[in-house]
């Protein structure tokens, strides 16, 4: 079984400061993904940024970048220049690939709030 | 494309009622799922379904849940005799089956809020 876990519950940053968001896992799979999910506050929760195990370039989109560290089995977020719409609550989450793609393991979540 | 659409999206309900929750998914989306959401949680899985199939059920919490996507295209989530308990989010997720090998987006809905009074 995975496991996926985020150690911080809370975290806070000043409006276009850089903030990074842990998340640790366990598998013994071989062939998976890793994501990040943002949720706003009742609203759907929207993909971030994915990285295929097999890939050791980091994953980046735009402000969004990830330090993949796959024999530690960490896969943390860096938001840079972060902004007052990236308040939110942002999950981590495992898929193992193949047959049983779809049953995603998520974190226990991180509550970001930027302050202006 | 109006994304996964999910009805509805609160519903409060006495403890022992039945109640039911609809997912459409992105309309070429031959996958669902269905996922739980506590307060302060992540989500959990439920089930999921492969056009009509549904491929997995284990994770169904009780014998009080139960999920139907009769024709493959949008799918029901029926929780029996609800308990207090049972109140969480209910998320619906869909994408295509070939992600199995490419890692593709699943995309959520907004899910469906049930509180159980």
């Amino acid at each position: 079984a995975q496991t996926v876990t985020q150690s911080q519950p809370e975290m806070s940053v000043q409006e276009a400061e850089t903030v990074t968001l842990s998340c640790t896992y366990d598998t013994s799979e071989s062939n998976y993904y890793l994501f990040w999910y943002k949720q706003p506050p009742s609203r759907q929760m929207i993909l971030v940024i994915r990285q295929e195990a097999y890939k050791q370039q980091n994953a980046t989109e735009n402000r969004f970048s990830v330090n993949f560290q796959k024999a530690a089995k960490s896969f943390s977020l860096k938001i840079s220049d972060s902004q007052l719409g990236d308040t939110a609550m942002y999950f981590c989450a495992f898929i193992a690939g193949g047959t049983s793609y779809g049953k995603l393991t998520f974190g226990q979540g991180t509550i970001l709030t930027v302050h202006p | 494309d109006t994304g996964v659409s999910q009805d509805p999206r609160h519903k409060i309900t006495k403890r022992g009622q039945n109640v039911t929750f609809r997912c459409d998914p992105i309309s070429e989306h031959n996958r669902l799922y269905w996922y739980r959401q506590t307060l302060g949680q992540g989500p959990e899985f439920l089930t999921y379904f492969q056009n009509e199939a549904q491929l997995e059920k284990s994770r169904l919490l009780s014998d009080r849940f139960s999920a139907e996507r009769p024709k493959g295209s949008f799918s029901t989530l029926e929780i029996q005799r609800t308990e207090q308990g049972d109140s969480a989010m209910y998320l619906c997720a869909s994408s295509l089956v070939q992600a199995v090998t490419s890692g593709n987006t699943i995309y959520f809905g907004e899910g469906s809020w049930l509180t159980v009074v």
